[in-house]
């Protein structure tokens, strides 16, 4: 199957700093990716969509200029915490939905989920 | 906005049991619905898909979908202690793919 390599997988910062995640996709194009964050016993929460070569979409709520998220190739997008704070602290986790057939567009193949703890 | 609603549980059965998960959506153009397995601290993985109204069986598990009541379910037959876990429902719009709360289930060995 598809696969997404997601680094890193864990990170521990000070607060202020800024922590880059990447996502890619290994064996295919990937014209959409996902970032989704997740904090402790709650589901994943859709911070951005980002389609490759355009600007992110961001869901209400999510601060662009904070969570900076670039997807310059249709194998690799980047999440960027800039500034980050202990409340910044979850589980981040990007998806990639591929082109292709039908069924292929509609699954979602996971990254293996960045643990960020900022002190 | 999309809403995608499960009950959080916690849902325990037995070992060997069948474990009934239920989930409903909003969303009248979805087309396509999933069920993801998540453990602890670990990405959700790809369970079923289901895209018609009707069951579908793969293995131990069988996905339930009706468009009309807007209701996609999973069941797992002859429960195991390993299936314990968050369970995710999924659902397919044009633009994105939005996630229940999930529903966790133990399996009591």
């Amino acid at each position: 199957g598809a696969v997404v390599s997601q680094h890193p997988s864990r990170v521990i910062c000070k607060s202020g700093t800024s922590v880059k995640i990447e996502c890619r996709s290994l064996d295919f194009q990937a014209t959409t990716m996902f970032w989704y964050r997740q904090f402790p016993k709650q589901s994943l929460m859709l911070m951005a969509t980002s389609n490759e070569g355009s600007k992110a979409t961001y869901e209400q709520g999510v601060e662009k200029d904070k969570f900076l998220i670039n997807h310059a190739s249709l194998t690799l997008s980047t999440l960027t915490v800039t500034s980050a704070h202990p409340e910044d602290s979850s589980f981040y986790i990007c998806s990639a939905r591929g082109q292709g057939a039908f069924l292929f567009n509609e699954k979602l193949f996971f990254g293996s989920g960045t643990q960020l703890s900022v002190l | 906005q999309k809403e995608v609603e499960q009950n959080s549980g916690p849902l325990s059965v037995p070992e060997g049991a069948i474990a009934s998960l239920n989930c409903t959506y909003s969303d009248r153009v979805s087309q396509s619905f999933f069920w993801y397995r998540q453990y602890s601290g670990k990405s959700p993985e790809l369970i079923m898909s289901i895209y018609s109204n009707g069951d579908k069986e793969d293995g131990r598990f069988t996905a339930q979908l009706n468009k009309a009541s807007q209701y996609v379910s999973l069941l797992i037959r002859d429960s195991q202690p390993s299936d314990s876990a968050t369970y995710l429902c999924a659902v397919n719009g044009p633009d994105d793919m939005r996630f229940g709360a999930g529903t966790r289930l133990t399996v009591k060995p």
